[in-house]
């Protein structure tokens, strides 16, 4: 299985603030890589396809960019509805993998 | 508008076998670009991917788990099943459903249930 390897586990931002993700693969998966977002007793909600790609309706504060094993999700300006955790996917291979997640918490 | 809907008992007992079904609502299991699949969530954890199955019937398995998982459609019911045998504590988690494009450039999971608790005690 292709292991997938999110940093870091936790990142304390301020409303305003950039921040960024990393996701890691064990190898390369090309640009086969979603980001997802993920609020407490709800189910993930695709951000990213194609590891650059927003989805429709996203807001384009997020942004992703990488190919091969360094991928990165970034958003622009921290707003008060971002704070989630947030876990990147891989489906280079049909054995889907997922990070482990980052959570995103208010400074 | 397109709908996923997880059912099954939350609780199982050590040993025995977890059935999970997913009622697809809005649209038709039967489309030629999807397949639908499992994902779990032990509590506080990170996601698992169990299994995806296409309308026709072809399934593929998460390697660390397919001794385990059967996961079979019901096209008349417009309905996918999720079957976990030999359950420990280990299996509790919120099993979701799923939806992903089939095409091989495509399979991010672009519409998701609620999610379904389900608990292994005895």
């Amino acid at each position: 299985d292709i292991q997938m390897t999110q940093s870091p586990s936790t990142l304390s931002a301020s409303v305003g603030d950039r921040v960024t993700i990393t996701c890691r693969a064990s190898q390369s998966i090309r640009s086969w890589l979603a980001w997802y977002q993920q609020k407490p007793g709800k189910a993930p909600n695709l951000l990213i396809y194609e590891a650059s790609i927003l989805d429709s309706g996203v807001p384009s504060r997020f942004s992703g960019s990488g190919s091969g094993t360094e991928f990165t999700l970034t958003i622009s300006s921290l707003q008060p509805d971002d704070f989630a955790t947030y876990y990147c996917q891989q489906y280079n291979t049909y054995s889907y993998t997922f990070g482990q997640g980052t959570k995103l918490e208010i400074k | 508008q397109l709908q996923l809907q997880e059912s099954g008992p939350g609780l199982v007992k050590p040993s025995e076998t977890l059935s999970l079904t997913c009622t697809v609502s809005g649209g038709s299991i039967s489309s030629s670009i999807y397949y639908w699949g499992w994902i779990r969530q032990p509590p506080g954890k990170g996601l698992e991917w169990i299994g995806s199955i296409y309308y026709g019937g072809s399934t593929y398995y998460n390697p660390s788990l397919k001794s385990r998982v059967t996961v079979s459609v019901d096209t008349s019911k417009n309905q996918f099943s999720l079957k976990l045998t030999s359950v420990t504590a280990a299996d509790t988690a919120v099993y979701y459903c799923a939806r992903h494009p089939g095409k091989v450039t495509s399979r991010y999971f672009d519409l998701w249930g609620r999610g379904t608790l389900v608990t292994v005690s005895s």
